[in-house]
């Protein structure tokens, strides 16, 4: 069973560009949660998808987008990258109903680099 | 979402118990206590909740006091491996948007 699996592993671009990330969850799982982590810290909520719409967004400006397919994969985007926007990208899969645990599946993340 | 206050990092032998204690003096009513671990350049990993008293699993027990404004998390007989940043989490179950604060870096040592 593949967890949650996240491409590309490494990205590198440069300021004003834009950038599309992808993820595909954890088989079983319909909802996919993004967060951005910075050198250092932890990671910040940026958006959460279920049923192909943004459920749930953190404090984050609307460069930040993203979309939910219909077989529950994401993908983030960022138009006009700044430097700022380096960081470690990660994926998260859950099951729309936790139930009683607060268990989010991470992938290994995206490490981008704003040049 | 409460907020919560770790030790920033923590050095400790292989063999021994490991300690981490995590402050979270606002935590209400419906909020439980969760903890993740993360290695380097990998995503966090799910380790252990609760909401009072004790609990325990393959891995770790987490101690939650009755007033639950703190809680530790204990690590039996740390290995290297175990080498790794380690955050608390408060919030209520089903709440999609988990906070992370910065962490406790725990170093383990030969």
């Amino acid at each position: 069973d593949a967890g949650v699996t996240q491409s590309p592993t490494h990205l590198i671009k440069t300021r004003g560009q834009q950038v599309t990330l992808r993820c595909s969850p954890k088989s079983g799982h319909d909802t996919v949660s993004w967060y951005q982590q910075a050198l250092g810290q932890g990671p910040q909520f940026i958006f959460q998808y279920y049923e192909e719409e943004e459920r749930q967004r953190g404090n984050f400006p609307d460069r930040f987008s993203g979309h939910q397919f219909p077989n529950y994969s994401s993908e983030l985007n960022v138009n006009a990258l700044l430097l700022g926007d380096s960081a470690l990208y990660l994926c998260a899969s859950s099951p729309f109903r936790l139930a009683t645990y607060n268990e989010q599946f991470f992938g290994p993340g995206t490490r981008l680099t704003v040049l | 979402l409460a907020k919560t206050t770790q030790p920033i990092s923590m050095d400790s032998y292989e063999g021994q118990e490991v300690n981490i204690t995590c402050s979270h003096n606002n935590i209400a009513t419906n909020d439980y206590i969760t903890w993740y671990q993360q290695f380097p350049s990998q995503g966090p990993r799910f380790i252990i909740q609760g909401y009072k008293t004790k609990v325990t699993n393959e891995v770790a027990s987490l101690f939650i006091p009755a007033d639950r404004k703190s809680s530790t998390l204990s690590l039996p007989r740390v290995s290297l491996s175990d080498t790794a940043v380690y955050y608390c989490l408060v919030g209520a179950t089903g709440a999609n948007n988990l906070f992370f604060g910065t962490g406790t870096r725990l170093t383990v040592i030969p």
